[in-house]
């Protein structure tokens, strides 16, 4: 069974920048693992950050960047607010239909 | 503008079934994936699995391949997430979400599915 690895939390200070990164139990990440990130607030729906490794949607701030580092999917935030206090959850695909999220991160702005 | 709506919520007894909708509409149907994911209460997203609207072809999680069965009515623009053999750990909200060519946009608002006897 694939399973993706996240960093159950993390804190931030605001203005400060911080990394989320997305490992796979399959080995290196990789841009075909198409990485996605996504976002969500106390009970709201998710919402789509990054597609594609580190391409953002219209509706995705500047200070979200997508990446690639050390063998995982990562996202990062600079300049962090206390509006980016969520959620966030990778998304890689595997062979045929597979698509396996990770646990999440659950990122504090303090 | 892009909207995927979904059925409202559901109440069933262990052992039943559930059937949840996803209506689509401000943009051409068959142009894309829609897949299911799911939130129990307190933990993460989990996905269930992904259909081709165009030709009808699934792709299911091998934790839900003999439980779930994916549709769609392309006169609608309708797909369907049927999951049976209900349990309680089955209790979720269950979200419907748009892809094309690896980039995942548009979620459904959710529908909230509860296990209880």
């Amino acid at each position: 069974q694939t399973v993706v690895t996240q960093e159950p939390s993390l804190t931030v200070s605001p203005g400060g920048t911080v990394t989320l990164t997305c490992a796979s139990s399959t080995g290196a990440v990789t841009s075909t693992h198409y990485p996605n990130w996504f976002q969500q607030k106390p009970g709201q729906a998710p919402r789509t950050l990054i597609y594609n490794t580190n391409n953002r949607h219209s509706w995705t701030p500047a200070r979200f960047s997508g990446s690639l580092l050390g063998g995982k999917a990562a996202l990062t935030l600079s300049g962090v607010q206390p509006e980016d206090e969520a959620d966030y959850y990778c998304l890689l695909f595997y062979d045929g239909f597979l698509r396996v999220f990770g646990g999440g991160t659950k990122l504090t702005v303090l | 503008q892009v909207q995927l709506m979904q059925s409202g919520a559901e109440v069933r007894k262990p052992g039943a079934s559930v059937k949840v909708s996803c209506k689509a509409s401000g943009y051409t149907f068959t142009n894309y994936f829609l897949h299911w994911v799911r939130q129990a209460p307190g933990q993460g997203l989990e996905w269930l699995g992904i259909i081709n609207t165009g030709s009808g072809d699934t792709g299911y999680s091998q934790k839900f391949q003999d439980r779930v069965t994916m549709t769609r009515d392309t006169s609608t623009s309708t797909v369907y997430m049927e999951l049976s053999s209900l349990i309680s750990e089955d209790t979720a909200i269950y979200y419907c979400l748009r892809e094309r060519i690896s980039q995942f946009d548009y979620w459904g608002q959710g529908t909230l599915v509860t296990v209880s006897s």
